[in-house]
Parts: structure tokens; sequence; C-alpha cells
């Protein structure tokens, strides 16, 4: 079975500065997905970034971004020019390709607080 | 696109009661509805994948029995909690795919509150 780690209950960082997220995980698969989703007070669940783990490129979502390295299995995420608004749990989560297996497994959390 | 809508965000039932709790995909069609529980301060964990018109698959120590989900079209998945328990206290989120995309739609989420 797949594991994800989060080994950062909780972050805090200057507005305006850059934060990094650590997410590792454990799997014997080779084919799979890696996500960032973040989730705020509303406890709405939002999408921030996926990368596929075929590709070596790290993905990039405007001020997010992704450092992956397969080997290591680590997948953390970098906010650059944190705003209020980034203020939120934040998880890591892994999804098999295969699509007879589609469930998504996550990490603890780590609670991100946003300093004026 | 890609709206998943939960009803009621909000229950507070009886002990012993059920109660049923519905994920509904506004746009799109839902091959796959996932439920999740979280408890405060806590990660969502999986309680059971359904498929539309098939039975749903549990995870490893959930009741099926008191869970009882049901997946009858591409639009609707209901999840009911029979004979609740204020233990049955929770978070309870969904969340829908369709066939062939790997990205799940989460719902706002329904806090049920168990007295």
């Amino acid at each position: 079975a797949q594991t994800v780690t989060q080994s950062q209950p909780e972050m805090s960082v200057q507005e305006a500065e850059t934060v990094t997220l650590s997410c590792t995980y454990d799997t014997s698969e080779s084919d799979y997905y890696l996500f960032w989703y973040k989730q705020p007070p509303s406890r709405q669940m939002i999408l921030v970034i996926r990368q596929e783990a075929y590709k070596q490129q790290n993905a990039t979502e405007n001020r997010f971004s992704v450092n992956f390295q397969k080997a290591a299995k680590s997948f953390s995420l970098k906010i650059s020019d944190s705003q209020l608004g980034d203020a939120a749990m934040y998880f890591c989560a892994y999804r098999s390709a295969d699509f007879g297996n589609e469930k998504l497994t996550f990490g603890t959390g780590t609670r991100l607080t946003i300093i004026p | 696109g890609a709206v998943v809508s939960q009803h009621p965000s909000r229950v507070i039932c009886k002990s012993g009661t059920s109660v049923k709790i519905e994920c509904r995909s506004l746009d799109f069609q839902a091959t796959t509805m996932f439920w999740y529980r979280q408890f405060p301060k806590q990660s969502l964990m999986l309680m059971a994948t359904s498929n539309e018109g098939s039975k749903a698959t549990y995870e490893q120590g959930v009741e099926k029995d008191k869970f009882l989900i049901n997946h009858a079209s591409l639009t609707l998945s209901t999840l009911t909690v029979t004979s609740a328990h204020p233990e049955d206290s929770s978070f309870y989120i969904c969340s829908a795919k369709t066939a062939w995309v790997y990205e799940q739609y989460f719902g706002p989420g329904t806090r049920l509150t168990v007295t």
C-alpha cells in the first residue's frame, strides 16, 4: 500500500516571502500522479498543482511549483510571493496511474500561516 | 465547470436515527464518486469508492452496513449513516470524477453532528 508523509504539521511565512512544504511518499509503482491540495477554512478542497510521475519536468502553476525527485520519492511544494489568501491546510496526495485504482491517498497535512 | 455539490451542508441528528447526505455532479457525468471522512485537524480518510450502477467498494475498517452508499445515476451518489451515534460526528466530503481522467472534483463537505 502507498503511504504519504508530511513531516511539517505547521509552517509560517512572512507575506511576500517564499515557503516550501515537504512531502515524501512510498510506493512500488512506477507510474502515478502526485497532487497538492489546499483546504482553506471553508473546508473546500482545491487542487493546487499536479505532477505526472513519468514527466521529469517539475510542474508549475503561477506562484506554485514543485520539486519532484522520483528516486528519492519526494514531492515538495514551493509557494513564491506568499499572499494572505494562501493561508490554509495543504495536503499532498498520491494516486496510482492504474485506472482500476483511482483512490487518492492523502498525507496528514501542513497548516500554513501567512504573517502580514 | 466541474462543480460538485453536497446537501445538506450541516446536519444535526439524534443518536439512533439515520441521515442521508447527497453528492451531485452538476455539469459532468460522474462515473466514479468517492466518500471521505475528516475528523478535526486531521486528514481525509477514504471511506468508499462507488461506480455508477455498481456496489460500492469500502475501505478496510469501514462498516458497510452502517455507511450505505448508493450511486444510482451518473450525477448523484448518496451516503446514509444508519443508526448514527456521537462518534459518527465528523465532516464528510465527496468527490467525483469522470472516466479516463485523473482529476477528482470535491464537494464542499457536510458537517454531521450526532447528539
